[in-house]
């Protein structure tokens, strides 16, 4: 069954970069979009950035596209995201999500991986 | 940009039905899904392009979309379904992900 599996817990100081790792299995990882999508403590959710298996094409969110990459392996099926000078404004589960459509959603999810920024 | 709105609680008895709004200028012209997510899990997709249910997805979730609201309506009603439920569009006009703001579901 499709499963996203992404990278453990990090805790980083203010002006750090992170990256998040995030490894798809039990569907072809080229056909398919990804996204990273965030959740602050006790808040809803934001989108981060979004690969699309339609034109390849990579996608930010514009309050976060000069601090944050979205990468993908397609030798190791692996897809990054890394997020630079980090602020505790930051601090949130990150999630990976298998993206359909042109107009994108996400139909499977990673289980998230929680980055807090403390000094 | 782009706004969904969508009001911060609803609630509802076992076996009667949910109504969850999600306002937006024109929406009834995007593709509009929705996610339900349950305390200390990740979101799980419930309904994508307006209406259509995700295999595994129990009949009881449907959706509509039209003129400046969309709905999720979820029928019989059960504790489980108790989660936080938001909506999700694409604007592209600023290639930008919306998602609403989420709506608590308290099945009393």
């Amino acid at each position: 069954q499709v499963q996203l599996v992404q990278s453990g817990t990090e805790v980083k100081r203010p002006g750090a970069s992170v990256k998040v790792s995030c490894k798809p299995s039990g569907y072809p990882f080229k056909t398919y979009g990804m996204s990273w999508v965030r959740q602050a403590p006790g808040q809803g959710l934001e989108w981060v950035a979004w690969l699309s298996a339609y034109n390849q094409k990579i996608y930010y969110t514009p309050s976060l596209q000069d601090r944050v990459t979205m990468t993908t392996d397609r030798s190791t099926g692996e897809a990054y995201m890394e997020l630079t000078s980090l602020t505790s404004d930051d601090t949130a589960v990150y999630y990976c999500a298998r993206t359909l459509g042109i107009t994108p959603f996400f139909d499977s999810w990673g289980q998230g991986t929680l980055v807090i920024v403390s000094s | 940009s782009y706004v969904l709105t969508q009001p911060p609680s609803v609630s509802v008895a076992p076996g009667q039905t949910a109504r969850i709004t999600c306002g937006g200028n024109s929406i009834g012209d995007k593709s509009l899904h929705w996610y339900q997510q349950k305390p200390g899990q990740a979101p799980v997709l419930v309904v994508h392009e307006d209406s259509e249910r995700p295999s595994g997805i129990p009949e009881r979730f449907s959706g509509s979309n039209s003129g400046h609201t969309a709905t999720l309506t979820i029928s019989r009603v059960e504790v489980g379904d108790e989660a936080d439920y938001y909506c999700q569009v694409w604007d592209g006009s600023s290639s930008d992900v919306i998602f609403g703001g989420g709506t608590q579901l308290t099945v009393l």
